[in-house]
């Protein structure tokens, strides 16, 4: 089946730092998407990219989807203690139908 | 409150328990998921309901049994588990279809601890 390569798979920061993470793999998407999960909560969805190349922001937080389309990534702005937790991207593939392919997470530390 | 609610939050079990995750959810979706979550490992799809077809993950033990009555519910029966079942169980939705590109909806998820 498809994989996403997440990296890194952990990162331990300054509050105030800037964060980025990416997602790759060898099948392309046709949808990447970026999820935050909060300790002991399910994941939550922060931002969704439907095109090639699409920059799309949510507060300090943006994404892109990859011009080969099989990459994405997403970078996290001047980061606070609240930005503490999982963050996993998702993708799909037009054949799979609505089946995501989840990556596996990059947990995030900020310390204050 | 993301409109898709699990029940019970936390489940602790011994090994010759049986018990059922309940999930339900409120946004108008036709399909749902679970999933299973252990430290350390990537999500792992266990079944799919979706447009009233099941898809499972032909790994999953047959100890794990999935019922969805209609498509606003989603259980997950469990009996005999092991102690390595002990994981985050999430139920998820979306509005499935081969052209929609919509995200997943998770739950909050329920800890199950075996004992």
């Amino acid at each position: 089946g498809q994989q996403l390569n997440q990296s890194p798979q952990s990162m331990f920061i300054q509050e105030g730092e800037d964060v980025s993470m990416n997602c790759t793999s060898s099948s392309i998407f046709n949808t990447w998407l970026w999820y935050k999960q909060d300790p002991g909560e399910g994941p939550v969805l922060l931002i969704a990219l439907y095109k090639a190349g699409e920059l799309t922001s949510n507060g300090r937080l943006t994404a892109q989807f990859g011009i080969t389309r099989k990459d994405s990534f997403l970078n996290i702005s001047a980061s606070i203690p609240s930005d503490v937790g999982i963050y996993f991207c998702a993708g799909r593939i037009i054949r799979a139908g609505n089946m995501l392919t989840f990556g596996g997470g990059t947990r995030l530390m900020v310390k204050p | 409150e993301t409109g898709v609610t699990q029940t019970p939050r936390h489940l602790v079990m011994g090994m010759t328990n049986k018990k059922s995750l309940k999930c339900e959810q409120h946004l108008g979706h036709n399909a749902m998921y679970w999933y299973k979550q252990s430290a350390k490992k990537p999500l792992e799809l266990m079944f799919v309901y979706s447009l009233e077809e099941r898809v499972e993950n032909n790994s999953v033990p047959s100890r794990f049994s999935p019922e969805c009555p209609n498509s606003s519910h989603l259980f997950l029966h469990l009996h005999t588990l092991q102690p390595e079942d002990s994981a985050l169980y999430l139920c998820a939705s979306s509005q499935g279809s081969w052209t929609a590109n919509y995200g997943y909806t998770f739950g909050s998820g329920t800890r199950l601890t075996v004992v």
